[in-house]
């Protein structure tokens, strides 16, 4: 089993949908989650991150860590084409090596 | 600010070639970070370097396999020989120190093909 799941999609919604990407992972010492964005043929561009359980809002994106579930959420409110792209999820333990630990992303497209 | 510089961005290769991927971490940053990308099994660390020395290489696939950091604004990856299946996409990232609060920040990769 893989210390970090995430569902590869692809994912298909209409411009202006809510989307809801999510990551399960295994390990309770990850206490750092971040999501980053990557667009085809591009390197991974940080878009959230948060530290240990709770919400954490910017613009259109809301990013939810539920440590007690092993679960990390994604939103995106009013979605756009531009937002068409593999969201990939990451997570870091507090202390030792620096490693993140990826998911295996999600591709996303929005639909004009 | 230049983000971290991958060069080349692509590489077309014959198997059993030697290959030498470069990277330019952002200036100030001293955690620098080798990926290797496929569809298969997504983002994998390599190895990493804090202030020019390697920490963490448990990632690099095999002997054929090596990586340098001579200053705190180049490092290389290299495979000799090269084949078929390293075939990928190999990203760098620097941060600024250690622990989980520094983020690390990609380049654009090194899109290989090993004939």
């Amino acid at each position: 089993q893989k210390e970090v799941e995430q569902d590869p999609g692809p994912l298909s919604v209409p411009e202006g949908a809510i989307v809801s990407l999510n990551c399960t992972y295994s390990n309770s010492a990850f206490q750092y989650f971040m999501w980053y964005r990557q667009y085809s043929r591009k390197g991974p561009e940080l878009l959230m991150y948060t530290y240990s359980s709770g919400n954490k809002e910017d613009g259109r994106f809301t990013a939810q860590v539920d440590k007690s579930s092993k679960y990390i959420s994604l939103f995106i409110r009013d979605s756009q084409p531009s937002d068409s792209a593999t969201y990939l999820c990451a997570m870091m333990k507090a202390t030792g090596a620096n490693n993140l630990f990826f998911g295996t992303g999600t591709r996303l497209t929005v639909i004009p | 600010d230049a983000g971290v510089i991958q060069s080349p961005r692509h590489e077309v290769t014959e198997m059993g070639q030697e290959v030498t991927l470069r990277c330019k971490p952002i200036s100030g940053h001293n955690s620098l970070f080798w990926y290797r990308q496929t569809m298969m099994r997504g983002l994998e660390l390599l190895i990493y370097f804090n202030n020019n020395v390697p920490i963490d290489d448990s990632g690099m696939p095999e002997d054929r396999f090596s990586a340098k950091m001579p200053n705190a604004s180049f490092s290389t990856l290299k495979i000799q020989p090269s084949e078929p299946r390293d075939s990928a996409v190999y990203f760098c990232a620097s941060s600024f120190g250690q622990g989980g609060n520094q983020p690390q920040h990609f380049g654009d990769g090194t899109r290989l093909s090993i004939l």
